[in-house]
């Protein structure tokens, strides 16, 4: 178990650039999540996967932002035309399916900062 | 909708005295789970411990203890002799059963300094 891994650590980006996160879930999980968090703040959810499939999405995610897990493993997120109030941690979690499945394993965060 | 409030956003401590975390919640479903997370400077979040809204039973694990009042809506968190290690913070969560995937609701959290 190597847990959930999320590259890179930091990225540091400029009003209107594109930016790509990457997340690694434990490798028996099916189930994936994306979260973020500002300073201050708890993790606010914006999206889940089961296997490839995206079966819940978050208000928060605006069309700016758009989440895949081409093959049910790795899962990307993509914001376009990046803003200052996207700043903030991505947070990405991995569960298995049925029990103990409630229980979220967290990766240490992606720290996305908008000049 | 569902709310998780931590009133408190910062406690400080000295080494070795108690502390409580509150954590009150808001839930229109009859069943749902309950969690604590730890949050280190190193960012990632750790699981503490998972409650299911049918077991009102009071847990103790190591210099850990949870209270769950279902009749208050609460569910507190308590570290007995707190140590230096224990500063983080710490989030109270709710999810509910049965929705897709395990969607959580975190509070804002309480950030616990612990001093020497």
């Amino acid at each position: 178990d190597t847990g959930v891994s999320q590259n890179p650590r930091h990225k540091i980006t400029k009003r209107g650039q594109n930016v790509t996160f990457r997340c690694d879930p434990i490798s028996e999980h099916n189930r994936l999540y994306w979260y973020r968090q500002t300073l201050g703040q708890g993790p606010e959810f914006l999206t889940y996967f089961q296997n490839e499939a995206q079966l819940e999405k978050s208000r928060l995610l605006s069309d700016r932002f758009s989440a895949e897990r081409p093959k049910g493993s790795f899962s990307t997120l993509e914001i376009q035309r990046t803003e200052q109030g996207d700043s903030a941690m991505y947070l990405c979690a991995s569960s298995p399916d049925g029990p103990g499945g409630e229980k979220l394993f967290f990766g240490s965060g992606t720290q996305l900062s908008v000049l | 909708a569902q709310k998780v409030t931590q009133a408190q956003t910062e406690i400080s401590v000295v080494e070795k005295e108690d502390v409580t975390l509150d954590c009150v919640y808001e839930t229109r479903d009859t069943t749902y789970y309950l969690f604590w997370y730890k949050q280190p400077p190193s960012g990632e979040l750790v699981f503490l411990i998972r409650r299911n809204s049918f077991d009102e039973q009071n847990e103790i694990s190591g210099r850990y203890s949870w209270n769950f009042q279902k009749s208050t809506s609460s569910f507190n968190f308590t570290i007995t002799a707190s140590q230096v290690v224990d500063s983080a913070v710490y989030f109270c969560a709710l999810s509910e059963a049965g929705a897709a995937g395990n969607k959580l609701t975190f509070g804002g959290g309480t950030r616990v300094l612990v001093k020497p």
